[in-house]
């Protein structure tokens, strides 16, 4: 399979301990989105890379995560004491240049956090 | 802010029964539009796009017309399959967003046999 692949599929953790996600995009894209999706909500940006440039951060994305793509390719996220709050689905998707900027980009199926 | 409206679900309906999803958005600039569809255990998938005022999207049934009057891009499909039961999300994007999808909440759709 050649899509895009996340790990863990679940993370179950308590308030306070760090979580790391990782994702593989499709390996000739450059590109490398991470978004958040809480029930019955649609994908909430979060960032994104270019190459291994971190182009873009939303306001979401407070001190407490730090997200890295060190050779271009694949990404992680990382959530440092996380709350209740961080619980949702964590979705990566890659695209090239182009597909970027068409709007036409890959998803994983995603992390699932659980806090307890 | 720029965003998007989708028609609260489920949406239940019997096979070969005529689909509309409703979708609108507001948007400062001129967006391209997307409806994104998320299968039982798959990762979101592109399924339509229009770039600009007029344009009809279409793909395995499904169209969708780029409304600028109406802000709207409504999905419909003539005749659904119980495979198409799935979740759907109508998106925008454009320079004016950074390139970044910004996402309706999701309208679940489930088809009975």
């Amino acid at each position: 399979d050649t899509g895009v692949s996340q790990d863990p599929r679940h993370k179950i953790t308590k308030r306070g301990q760090n979580v790391t996600f990782r994702c593989d995009p499709i390996s000739e894209h450059n590109r490398l989105y991470w978004y958040r999706q809480t029930l019955g909500q649609g994908p909430e940006f979060l960032t994104y890379f270019q190459n291994e440039a971190q182009l873009e951060k939303s306001r979401l994305l407070s001190d407490r995560f730090s997200a890295e793509r060190p050779k271009g390719s694949f990404s992680t996220l990382e959530i440092q004491r996380t709350e209740q709050g961080d619980s949702a689905m964590y979705l990566c998707a890659s695209s090239s240049k182009r597909g970027g900027r068409t709007g036409e980009l890959f998803f994983g199926e995603g992390s699932r956090l659980t806090v307890l | 802010g720029d965003s998007v409206t989708q028609m609260e679900g489920p949406v239940t309906l019997s096979e070969e029964a005529f689909l509309t999803i409703n979708c609108t958005y507001t948007a400062t600039g001129y967006p391209s539009l997307f409806w994104y569809v998320q299968y039982p255990g798959e990762g979101l998938q592109l399924l339509l796009k229009a770039t600009k005022a007029d344009d009809k999207g279409s793909n395995k049934g499904f169209e969708a017309t780029y409304r600028k009057e109406t802000t709207s891009f409504h999905l419909e499909k003539g005749s659904v399959q119980v495979s198409d039961s799935a979740v759907y999300f109508c998106a925008l994007s454009g320079a004016e967003y950074g390139n970044k999808l910004v996402f309706g909440a999701g309208t679940i759709l489930r088809v009975k046999s």
